[in-house]
C-alpha cells in the first residue's frame, strides 16, 4: 500500500528566511503527489502536485516542491516565508489502483514569526 | 468556483446517539469522500463514493455508514456515536476532470465532539 511520511510535527521560520517542509513517499509504480495546505478552522485547499515531467513543481501562494525519486521525496519550499503561510501542511498520494483516493500524511505545521 | 458545503461546522452529540453529517457539492462531480482528521494521525479515509447508490470502504469504516441517493450530496451516519468519534470530519470531491490529477476540493469541515 501506498504512504507518506512528514517527519517534522512543526516547522518553525522566520519571515523572509527559506522553507522547507519534509515529505518522503513509498508506493509501487509512479507515484502521484500533492501538497495541501489548511488554514485555521478551514479544509484543505490544493497546493501542487507531481505526476509526471519537470522534478520542480509550481503552485499557488509562490510554493514549489522538488521531485527526488533516488531519495523518495517531495519537499515543499518556498525561497521567502511570510506569516500568512502559518498553517498546516498535508503531503499526499494518490492511491494507485486509480480515482481520486488520496493517502495523506499526519501533517507539518509551519509557524513563520516576525 | 467549486463549493462543497457542510451542512454543520459544529457538533454535540451524546454517547449512543444517531448523528447524521451531510455534504453538498455543486460542480456535478462524481466522486466524493469522508474523511476525518485527528491531530498526529493526519486525514484518514472513511468511505467514499464514485456514483451515485455507489459506496465504497475506506482505511477506517468501522462505526459509520454512507448514503449517496444524489449526485450532489454525500452524507455520513454515525449509527451510535461514541466518545472516540469525537473528531473533525471533512468532506471531499472530484470529478472526471481531475481523475487523473487527484486534485480534491473540500469542504470546511464538521467538528463532532461526543460527550
Amino acid at each position: 500500500a501506498q504512504s507518506v511520511a512528514q517527519p517534522e510535527d512543526q516547522v518553525n521560520v522566520a519571515e523572509g528566511n527559506p522553507l522547507t517542509v519534509k515529505c518522503t513517499y513509498s508506493v509501487s509504480g509512479n507515484p502521484y503527489l500533492f501538497w495541501y495546505v489548511q488554514y485555521p478552522n478551514r479544509g484543505l485547499q490544493f497546493l501542487l502536485k507531481y505526476i509526471t515531467g519537470d522534478n520542480l513543481v509550481k503552485g499557488s501562494y509562490g510554493f514549489e516542491a522538488e521531485f527526488n525519486k533516488s531519495q523518495t521525496s517531495f519537499h515543499l519550499k518556498k525561497p521567502s516565508a511570510l506569516v500568512s503561510d502559518s498553517a498546516l501542511y498535508f503531503c499526499a498520494v494518490r492511491d494507485t489502483g486509480g480515482g481520486n483516493k488520496l493517502t495523506f500524511g499526519t501533517g507539518t505545521q509551519l509557524k513563520v514569526e516576525l | 468556483d467549486v463549493k462543497v458545503t457542510q451542512s454543520s461546522r459544529y457538533l454535540v452529540k451524546r454517547t449512543g446517539e444517531k448523528v447524521f453529517l451531510e455534504c453538498v457539492q455543486d460542480m456535478d462531480h462524481e466522486n466524493m469522500f469522508w474523511y476525518r482528521q485527528d491531530p498526529g494521525l493526519g486525514l484518514r479515509l472513511i468511505y467514499f463514493s464514485y456514483d451515485v447508490k455507489m459506496k465504497e470502504k475506506g482505511d477506517i469504516p468501522e462505526g459509520y455508514s454512507v448514503s449517496r441517493e444524489k449526485k450532489e450530496r454525500f452524507s455520513l451516519i454515525l449509527e451510535s456515536a461514541s466518545t472516540n468519534q469525537t473528531s473533525m470530519y471533512l468532506c471531499a470531491s472530484s470529478g472526471l476532470a481531475e481523475q487523473n490529477t487527484g486534485e480534491l476540493f473540500f469542504g470546511e469541515g464538521s467538528r463532532l465532539t461526543v460527550l
